[in-house]
């Protein structure tokens, strides 16, 4: 089944504790992105990858880093998380660029305490 | 600042009417209108989509309006059902996707 897997579903931690939320797509995709969903405030995209070894920012990047060493994985790195990335998190991949498509991941539930 | 202004922000209708939602932008740069569809617990889908060119699109009981010279498309979803209870996302693109707000449609039986 073509399916974009995140782990974890949900997630508490607390400040400054460093933590990675896989995402990982099974249709060879080569565009994949991060995205936070808050409130009245509708997906706002963290980063982005064209390709591996390529990525680069989008609306919201602060406090958050990302790698692209396989096509299949991006993962979302939160090296010291705070209070304010308590939010849920959308993965999402497409086959070639942001026109595309979108397949977006289940989402990640994060508190950060 | 949120690049796609969306409205409602959440709306009630029967079984059987006409849910509307709408969305403005000012980047004349956008050139592609997605709609998303989101049920709880779950992420977006795509449900429409409509490039600047086309002043409507229609699939099914769910068509896209696009008045580019106001900068603003719609959703209207006709003869909603319950099925269609979701949040529904907005979407321009030119290099980056930009998300409206979302509005939360709930249909009554």
């Amino acid at each position: 089944e073509a399916q974009v897997t995140q782990n974890p579903r949900y997630l508490i931690t607390v400040t400054g504790k460093k933590l990675t939320v896989t995402c990982s797509q099974n249709m060879n995709h080569e565009y994949m992105s991060w995205y936070r969903q808050d409130p009245g405030l509708g997906l706002r995209q963290i980063y982005y990858s064209m390709n591996v070894e390529v990525t680069d920012k989008g609306d919201v990047p602060e406090g958050y880093k990302v790698s692209r060493k396989e096509k299949r994985n991006f993962p979302l790195i939160l090296e010291s998380p705070s209070p304010n990335q308590t939010s849920l998190y959308f993965c999402a991949s497409s086959s070639g660029t942001p026109w595309d498509t979108q397949y977006f991941g289940p989402g990640t539930r994060l508190t950060v305490l | 600042q949120q690049q796609v202004k969306q409205s409602p922000q959440s709306l009630i209708v029967q079984k059987g009417g006409i849910s509307i939602i709408n969305c403005a932008y000012e980047n004349t740069a956008f050139d592609y209108f997605p709609w998303y569809q989101q049920f709880p617990g779950k992420g977006p889908a795509l449900l429409i989509a409509i490039r600047p060119d086309v002043s409507e699109k229609k699939e099914g009981r769910f068509t896209i309006s696009f008045n580019k010279s106001a900068k603003q498309f719609s959703l209207h979803i006709m003869d909603s059902q319950p099925g269609d209870s979701a949040t529904y996302f907005c979407a321009a693109i030119d290099y980056k996707l930009s998300f409206g707000a979302g509005t939360t449609v709930t249909v009554r039986a």
